[in-house]
């Protein structure tokens, strides 16, 4: 059984530092890519950043772009999320979610997702 | 960046009737997913590829479209189908989601 389960979250001021952690298991974690995904209090589904199954590949959002920073521990089944200059706008439920691809590769989707953890920027 | 806008925002169906959500992209995607999230737990995954349910999705729902214009339809709505549907596009980056239509019980 698939299961994500993140860690981290908690109450931090602006401009302070976080660091989010997803521990993996039921699966292969090193042959899958993963993402942060986050929900504002009574918003949408903001996506955050991704990062490819060795780490060759790296995105972010423009909203987060030299703030955070993604990363992954194959060897620990953990993937993380280095937040910084968190403002109040980063306030949301962090989730974290794995990517899976059709046969194919014209596709990918995010097929587990974990609980989340909340994150809330506030002095 | 695709914006993804949904439609309706919010929407009320009665037990069996027939219950249509639409996802419009600002340029042309390949492919459409569809994520169901109920109050207070994670997103999951509903539709994906455009058409195909993921595991346990019941087959009154259904997937469709292309290019611009993407559609969830449930064939004869239930109680336990209420939720917050979201659209994402597939296929480029950043992951972009629609801003979700909650389907309520009329």
């Amino acid at each position: 059984e698939v299961q994500l389960v993140e860690s981290g979250g908690g109450l931090v001021q602006p401009g302070r530092s976080l660091k989010l952690s997803c521990l993996a298991s039921g699966f292969t974690f090193s042959n899958y890519g993963m993402n942060w995904i986050r929900q504002a209090p009574g918003k949408g589904l903001e996506w955050v950043a991704s990062i490819s199954s060795s780490s060759s590949y790296i995105y972010y959002a423009d909203t987060v772009k030299g703030r955070f920073t993604i990363s992954r521990d194959n060897a620990k089944n953990t993937l993380y999320l280095q937040m910084t200059s968190l403002r109040s706008e980063d306030t949301a439920l962090y989730y974290c979610a794995k990517r899976s691809r059709d046969s194919y590769a014209l596709y990918w989707y995010f097929d587990f997702w974990g609980p989340g953890t909340m994150v809330t920027v506030s002095s | 960046d695709i914006v993804l806008t949904q439609s309706p925002t919010t929407m009320a169906a009665s037990p069996g009737e027939k219950v249509t959500l639409t996802c419009r992209a600002s340029s042309s995607v390949s492919y459409m997913n569809w994520y169901q999230q109920k109050p207070g737990a994670s997103p999951k995954l509903w539709i994906y590829g455009t058409s195909k349910l993921a595991s346990g999705v019941p087959n009154r729902f259904s997937g469709s479209g292309s290019g611009t214009s993407y559609s969830l339809i449930i064939s004869s709505m239930e109680t336990e189908d209420i939720a917050t549907y979201y659209c994402q596009q597939c296929c480029s980056t950043p992951n972009t989601f629609g801003a979700g239509t909650k389907l309520e019980l009329k």
